[in-house]
């Protein structure tokens, strides 16, 4: 069965930073591109961010560029989000999810791991 | 980036009725084009793929067309499982960026 489960979140002050990891089984997690979305509360769906599946290619929404950093550990199948310099709009419900490619969609999600910016 | 619009923003309706839901993107994204149904405290599910491809596992009374700018998600007799919040995505190009959502709600 495939799974990804992040883990992570927290409570940090504006400014702080945070890394959020997400666990993947069930699948050749070297084969996926992962991406991140985050929902803030009460709010709508955002793209966050793509890694493809040998870390070649990375692509970031402008608002978190320079600041959130993804990577990837294919050896212990873990996907990343460092989150430096983080603000109270970051605050969200943050999920991982397996890339199918541009043509297929996000198919797999995990529960979300929730990140509150506040001083 | 490309903007997605949805419409309406949310709609009352009755168990039976046939529902549309639009997405309007603000340039062509050809055929790439998801529809994901999200429930409260719940992630997202993804319905429809390539604008018109059913997932594997989600019932037939929910079907997507449109192509291009235009895109709509139909479901042809609502369900008590299917009030819930509905969401379009592009995934033509980065930022893959959503719509901002249509909530279904109980008549």
């Amino acid at each position: 069965e495939v799974q990804v489960v992040e883990s992570g979140g927290g409570l940090v002050q504006p400014g702080g930073s945070l890394r959020l990891s997400c666990a993947a089984s069930g699948f050749t997690f070297s084969n996926f591109g992962m991406t991140w979305v985050r929902q803030a509360p009460g709010k709508g769906l955002e793209w966050v961010s793509y890694i493809s599946s040998s870390s070649r290619t990375i692509y970031y929404v402008d608002s978190v560029k320079g600041r959130f950093t993804i990577s990837r550990d294919n050896a212990k199948n873990s996907l990343y989000l460092q989150m430096n310099s983080l603000r109270d709009e970051d605050t969200a419900v943050y999920y991982c999810a397996r890339d199918e490619g541009y043509t297929y969609g996000l198919e797999y999600w995990g529960q979300g791991t929730l990140v509150t910016v506040s001083s | 980036d490309i903007q997605m619009t949805q419409s309406p923003s949310s709609l009352s309706a009755s168990v039976g009725d046939r529902v549309t839901i639009s997405c309007r993107a603000s340039q062509s994204t050809s055929i790439y084009l998801n529809w994901y149904q999200q429930k409260p405290g719940k992630a997202p599910k993804l319905l429809i793929y390539g604008a018109s491809s059913l997932q594997s596992g989600v019932p037939s009374r929910f079907s997507g067309s449109g192509s291009g700018t235009d895109f709509t998600l139909t479901i042809s007799s609502l369900q008590p499982e299917d009030f819930a919040t509905y969401y379009c995505q592009q995934s033509y190009t980065t930022p893959r960026t959503f719509g901002q959502g249509t909530k279904v709600e109980i008549k």
